[in-house]
C-alpha cells in the first residue's frame, strides 16, 4: 500500500487566491483527519471524517475553509480566498476507525501565501 | 488549561544517556495514549501506544502512564543521534468521536 497521498507537496499562492488540497487515503481506512500544523499552534485538528460524513469540524477556522468527502477514499481541502495567515504544512491522516487505532499521516502540503 | 500539555524544550541529551519525554492531560476518561516522533520536515509516525497504568516497552523506548496524576512519558535509552527529533503526545477526544488531540511536542537533541 502506497500510504495516505497528498498532492501538492508545496503550494505558493497569493493572497486572495484558492487553494485546493487533496487527500487519498489507505485502502480500508474509514476515518480521515485534516490537521494542521504551525510553529506557534502545533498540530491543529482542522475537521475528521468518518464513513464519508464529516463529524467534527469545530476546528476550521471560518467559512473561508471548507473540506469534502466525495468518496470513501478522496478529500479535498479547499480555502477560498487565502491569506497568508493560513501558511502552515497542512497533513491529512488516515484510520481504521476506533479509540485505540493509529493515525497514518500523508507527507503534508507545505502551503505559503503570500 | 490545554488538553494535551507538553515542554517545548529542547531537551538535549548526550548520546547513550535516557532522554524523558513528559505529557500532561486534562480529560480524566482518557483511555489510550500515544506517542508520535515527527522528524525535521517530514510527517509524525506513531512509535508507542499504552492504555494501562504502568510501563510499556519495546525496545529502546518505555512508556509510562499514570491516569491518577493524568500523566504519560516516554523513556529512550540509549540515546542516538537519530532520536533527535519532536515527540508528539496524542490523546483522544472523549464523548462518542475518536479524535486526537496533540501536544504542541518535544523537540529532543542528542548530541554526539
Amino acid at each position: 500500500d502506497a500510504g495516505v497521498i497528498q498532492s501538492p507537496r508545496h503550494e505558493v499562492t497569493e493572497m486572495g487566491q484558492e487553494v485546493t488540497l487533496r487527500c487519498k487515503l489507505i485502502s480500508g481506512h474509514n476515518s480521515l483527519f485534516w490537521y494542521r500544523q504551525t510553529m506557534m499552534r502545533g498540530l491543529e485538528l482542522l475537521i475528521y471524517f468518518n464513513n464519508n460524513v464529516p463529524i467534527d469540524d469545530s476546528g476550521m477556522p471560518e467559512d473561508r475553509f471548507s473540506a469534502k468527502m466525495p468518496n470513501a477514499s478522496f478529500s479535498t481541502l479547499k480555502i477560498q480566498p487565502s491569506e497568508p495567515r493560513d501558511s502552515a504544512v497542512y497533513f491529512c491522516a488516515s484510520s481504521a476507525g476506533g479509540t485505540n487505532e493509529k493515525l497514518f499521516f500523508g507527507s503534508g502540503t507545505q502551503l505559503s501565501v503570500l | 488549561q490545554k488538553e494535551v500539555e507538553q515542554n517545548s524544550g529542547p531537551l538535549s541529551v548526550p548520546e547513550g544517556a535516557i532522554a524523558s519525554l513528559n505529557c500532561t492531560y486534562s480529560d480524566r476518561v482518557s483511555q489510550s495514549f500515544f506517542w508520535y516522533r515527527q522528524y525535521s520536515g517530514k510527517s509524525p509516525e506513531l512509535i508507542m501506544s499504552i492504555y494501562s497504568n504502568g510501563d510499556k516497552e519495546d525496545g529502546r523506548f518505555t512508556a509510562q502512564l499514570n491516569k491518577a496524576s493524568q500523566y504519560v512519558s516516554l523513556l529512550i535509552r540509549d540515546s542516538q543521534p537519530s532520536d533527535s527529533a519532536t515527540y508528539l503526545c496524542a490523546v483522544p477526544k472523549t464523548g462518542g468521536s475518536y479524535i486526537p488531540t496533540f501536544g504542541r511536542g518535544t523537540s529532543l537533541i542528542v548530541h554526539p
